[in-house]
């Protein structure tokens, strides 16, 4: 089985620009995570989408969007960016639908940086 | 509101030596814990994970982890450590008590650097 695919795998934009992240998961995983991963605050939720409705949402503001199609595949949008927005941004997906037991398989991700 | 303290920003042992990274944890109700690992410019690689049962958890590449409730606490082990096995290691955990959804809060992970 193929894993969690993210592209692009680096990305380098100008503040204010806007950037659209995608990620396509294990194929039969229904659950889509997105994390940010910086040095100072190390890894932080997103949000998370299932069956294309979003489930959960971390504390950032609202330039940070995403959505999920109807074949899973989860792409998430940063509008007006901020250098503080350069980060590694992870994508995960997960085969359970509720239960939150099963283990988040994650992508390689894409490294974001803002000048 | 559920989180995780690993204590050690870097931990140092030599090949062959056993290993711990230490993972204190605090939620509500009962925790659903994890530990994953990742290798420079890759994304997090699941190593085990704790849900019910058995407090001694067995997971890939032969590490383990021991589940401790009256301490709060989910330290990863290995008997013997390579040199492969350096790298960044982070315990996650999610409330059960949280409802629906697989939102986890991650530590701020801890290097672990294997020398010969």
């Amino acid at each position: 089985k193929a894993g969690v695919t993210q592209t692009p795998r680096y990305l380098i934009k100008t503040r204010g620009q806007q950037v659209t992240l995608s990620c396509s998961p294990i194929s039969g995983h229904r659950s889509v995570s997105w994390y940010q991963q910086t040095p100072g605050q190390g890894l932080q939720f997103l949000f998370e989408y299932f069956s294309e409705t979003q489930r959960n949402k971390g504390n950032f503001p609202g330039r940070f969007s995403g959505r999920q199609f109807s074949n899973s595949r989860s792409e998430m949008n940063v509008s007006t960016l901020e250098l503080g927005d350069s980060a590694l941004y992870l994508c995960a997906s997960s085969s359970r639908d509720a239960a939150g037991d099963s283990p988040l398989h994650f992508g390689n991700g894409t490294r974001l940086t803002v000048t | 509101a559920q989180s995780v303290a690993q204590p050690e920003d870097q931990v140092n042992v030599a090949e062959g030596n056993p290993l711990t990274v230490k993972c204190t944890y605090s939620v509500s109700g009962n925790p659903y814990l994890f530990w994953y690992v990742q290798y420079p410019n890759r994304g997090l690689q699941f190593l085990l994970k704790y849900i019910t049962g058995d407090n001694l958890v067995k997971g890939s590449y032969g590490f383990e982890a021991e589940f401790n409730k009256s301490q709060t606490s989910f330290h990863l082990k290995k008997p013997s450590a390579l040199v492969s096995d350096s790298a960044l290691y982070f315990c996650a955990v999610r409330d059960k008590k949280g409802g629906g959804g697989n939102k986890l809060t991650f530590g701020t992970g801890t290097q672990l650097k294997v020398e010969l």
